[in-house]
């Protein structure tokens, strides 16, 4: 089965830039999806389609996309943005999550 | 307001049985894929199943299969997940969500979510 795999943890200091990757195989061929949670809440779509943000989502959350690798960055990275984060993607009609990373902003 | 609740979770022994709803409100419920996708306490988030807006097309991740089955009711703006054969590892947070896109897209559109406890 497909597999998406994320860094456990990450830090960054307040204001610096934040970088979540995603590998999966070929990854790049099809779009990645990142959504983000805190702590007793349901999760948010971040990007969808790559590198597209929803109404409503800040500028300084980006995303790319290219070969095995989706990263989602965080530019300026704010206290307000420590979460846990998971990439999605889809194989075939089924949908895989990545493990998920908790971004701590230190 | 584009919104999504959930009901229906509880506490439940092992092998029994247990049917969420999710009523959705604020949009045009019978043009949107849905999915269900679940969060074990302290884990990540697992997809479930989805079903398309007309009800054609269904799946199931390989882990419920044959247990739980997804429907919906377009006229009652609802959708439903039966489980059945209820296991321990079956314990999460149940996630109702709206996928945006016309084809399998972005779930953009989250309910709170119902807590399953599975247990004896």
């Amino acid at each position: 089965s497909y597999e998406l795999t994320q860094p456990p943890s990450v830090s960054v200091s307040p204001g610096q830039t934040a970088s979540i990757t995603c590998s999966g195989d070929k990854l790049g061929d099809d779009y990645a999806y990142w959504y983000q949670q805190k702590p007793g809440q349901s999760p948010v779509l971040l990007i969808y389609q790559d590198a597209k943000r929803p109404s409503g989502i800040p500028e300084r959350f980006s995303g790319s996309n290219s070969g095995n690798t989706a990263t989602l960055t965080i530019s300026g990275t704010q206290a307000m943005d420590e979460a846990d984060y998971y990439c999605q993607a889809w194989d075939s009609s089924t949908v895989v999550f990545g493990g998920g990373t908790k971004l701590t902003v230190l | 307001e584009v919104q999504l609740v959930e009901s229906g979770g509880g506490l439940v022994k092992p092998g029994g049985s247990l049917r969420l709803s999710c009523a959705a409100s604020g949009f045009t419920f019978s043009s949107y894929s849905m999915n269900w996708v679940r969060q074990a306490p302290g884990k990540g988030l697992e997809w479930v199943s989805s079903i398309s807006s007309s009800s054609n097309s269904i799946y199931y991740a390989d882990s419920v299969k044959g247990r739980f089955t997804i429907s919906r009711d377009n006229a009652k703006n609802s959708l439903y997940l039966q489980m059945n054969s209820l296991r321990a590892e079956d314990t999460a947070v149940y996630y109702c969500a709206r996928d945006r896109g016309v084809t399998p897209d972005a779930f953009d559109i989250w309910g709170q979510g119902t807590m399953v406890t599975v247990s004896s």
